[in-house]
Parts: C-alpha cells; structure tokens; sequence
C-alpha cells in the first residue's frame, strides 16, 4: 500500500508569491494534518482536517490556509511568501481524527523563499 | 499548553551499545500520548513508538523502549543495540488524547543521534 504522499519534493518561490502544496493520505485515512518544520526545529502544527471539515489550527497567520477535498487529499496554501516560511512542510494521516491511532508522515515539501 | 523538552541536541554512541535520549513534557491535561519519531536525513518522519499517559507498563518496539515515569514527567527513549542505521535525528512529542482532540502533535527541538562504528 502506497503511504502518505506529497507533492512537489522541493519548490522554490520569491517574496509576495503565493505556493500551493498537495497531500495524499494513505487509502482509507480520513484525517489529514499539516506541519512546517523550520531548519533546526522540530515540526510546528498548521492544521488538522477530518471529513473535509477544518479540525484545528495552529498559531500561524491568516496567510496559511487549507481545504480537504472528497477524496481526503488536501492542499496547503501559502500567500505573500516571506523569507521567513522557508521550511519542510509536512503531511500527514491517520484514520481517525480522535483517539490514539497512529499518525504517519509523507516526506514533506521543502519550499525555498527567496 | 502542552511542551516538550530534549535538553540534548547531540548524542553519539558506539555501534552495539544502547543509547537514552532525553525528553521532559509538561501538560495540565490528565490524559494524553506520547511519541517517539526518527527523522533521517532524507526528511520524512517515522513513527517508532508510543506511551499512553495511563499506560502502567513501558512501550516496547523491538529494539526500542520508552522509558516513561510519570511523576517526573519525563519520557526517555532507550534504543538497544546501536546500529549505523540509528543515526537521525530523534524527535519527542505529545498530544492529548480522547475524544476528538488529539488532532495535534507538539515537538521537542530533537536529539543528533550518531552512531559510530
């Protein structure tokens, strides 16, 4: 079975530009959550959807924004990049949006601001 | 607000030998989880092992083992017999648990591991 899958592997944009980044959970997962992970931190938590419904949302500007379509990929969007969001952005699902059930990563895109 | 500390950014180990990595949470909730993740060079996370917050017995995962004590909020990784493999980075994390809100990990800073041979 294939796992979390993300696209592109890298990208690289320049200020003001806007990025959009895709996500495909594992078959059946219905859960997706996003996360950037900034060089020498560990991952921060940017949203949580479930059932195409936004679940949580982390401590980042309105410029971060995300959707769940009916087949539960997802696109992380991005306007008026800074320098500041250089980072790995990572994916990830799991097949249930509550309880304890294990939460599997994608290999993450890493977008390069300059 | 949940927090997880590594206090060690760098750790080597000689190949063979076990190995703790570090980590201390603080939460004010009274059910939560709690992970181990390897992060390789290549990026993508992996999920090694996981503690329940009322767990009474330590999560095992072959070679893995988390060292959970409670009262001190701590939560240590033991990896048993290092392997070149190993080197990564480590990342602990929590999250709550129950009903609909464990929808967020929260991530220490993580640990170097480097396995020498």
């Amino acid at each position: 079975d294939a796992g979390v899958t993300q696209s592109p592997t890298h990208l690289i944009k320049t200020r003001g530009q806007h990025v959009t980044l895709r996500c495909s959970p594992i078959s059946g997962h219905k859960s997706v959550s996003w996360y950037q992970q900034v060089l020498g931190q560990g991952p921060q938590f940017i949203f949580q959807y479930y059932e195409k419904e936004e679940r949580g949302r982390g401590n980042f500007p309105d410029r971060f924004s995300a959707r769940q379509f009916p087949n539960y990929s997802s696109e992380l969007n991005v306007n008026a990049l800074l320098l500041g969001d250089s980072a790995l952005y990572l994916c990830a699902s799991r097949a249930r949006a509550g309880g304890y059930n294990e939460q599997f990563f994608g290999p993450g895109t890493r977008l390069t601001v300059l | 607000a949940q927090k997880i500390t590594q206090t060690q950014p760098g750790m080597f180990v000689q190949e063979k030998e076990a190995v703790t990595l570090d980590c201390t949470y603080d939460t004010s909730d009274q059910s939560y989880g709690l992970f181990w993740y390897k992060q390789p060079s290549s990026g993508e996370m992996i999920f090694l092992i996981y503690q329940g917050s009322y767990d009474e017995q330590n999560a095992t995962e072959g070679r893995y083992s988390l060292n959970f004590q409670k009262a001190r909020k701590s939560a240590n990784l033991v990896i048993s017999a290092s392997q070149l493999g190993d080197s990564a980075m480590y990342f602990c994390a929590m999250s709550p648990s129950g009903g609909g809100s464990n929808y967020k990990l929260t991530f220490g800073k993580g640990t170097l591991l480097t396995v020498n041979p």
